[in-house]
């Protein structure tokens, strides 16, 4: 079975532009989660959907939002563009949003600005 | 509110040697912990998972971890270290607040001497 699969893989864009980040979970999973990760640090949650309802967010500025569509895939956009969103974009599914549900990690989209 | 502290950004080990990852936690409910590696270019691969049943959770790749209440810590051990293991490490606390998210720490880079 096919793992999660992120596109595109890697990105460049400018400042002030917009992007989206595309996630498809694992087959079955129906709960998807975005993670930022900024070079040499952790990841950072940014949201959680789950049968296409937003069910967490983390800190993050309302430039970032996301979406689900009805075959659980889902998208991350981000608006005008900041230096400082170059990072690691990760998305993670589960079979559901209960907690402990373990969440398999997708290889990530690494965006950079310039 | 949940955090996540882990001692020591590099590690080296011989070959053969003992692992030792720390990873100390905060939580306010009781927590479910996790422990990933990241290769690499890649996204995070799960080791093993602690959700209050034994307190020593044996998970992939010869890792184990020991969940310690009283020391609020969950570290990360392998008996004899291999060249495949040199990754980054990241541990990680659960919250249940209506999303599965999780909060990673900064994560230990593991270096394999042969």
């Amino acid at each position: 079975d096919a793992g999660v699969t992120q596109s595109p893989t890697h990105l460049i864009k400018t400042r002030g532009q917009q992007v989206t980040l595309r996630c498809s979970p694992i087959s079955g999973h129906k709960s998807v989660s975005w993670y930022q990760q900024v070079l040499g640090q952790g990841p950072q949650f940014i949201f959680q959907y789950y049968e296409k309802e937003e069910r967490g967010r983390g800190n993050f500025p309302d430039r970032f939002s996301a979406r689900q569509f009805p075959n659980y895939s889902s998208e991350l956009n981000v608006n005008a563009l900041l230096l400082g969103d170059s990072a690691l974009y990760l998305c993670a599914s589960s079979f559901r949003e209960t907690r402990g549900q373990p969440q398999h990690f997708g290889d990530g989209t690494r965006l950079s600005i310039l | 509110a949940q955090s996540v502290t882990q001692l020591g950004s590099h590690v080296s080990v011989s070959e053969g040697a003992l692992v030792l990852l720390r990873c100390n936690y905060s939580s306010s409910v009781p927590p479910y912990l996790f422990w990933y590696v990241q290769y690499p270019n890649q996204g995070l691969q799960l080791l093993l998972k602690y959700t209050s049943a034994a307190t020593l959770v044996k998970g992939i790749n010869g890792f184990e971890a020991e969940f310690k209440k009283s020391e609020t810590s969950f570290h990360l051990t392998k008996p004899s270290a291999h060249m495949s293991d040199a990754a980054e490490y990241f541990c990680a606390v659960l919250e249940w607040a209506g999303a599965n998210n999780l909060f990673f720490g900064t994560g230990t880079r593991l270096t394999v001497i042969p």
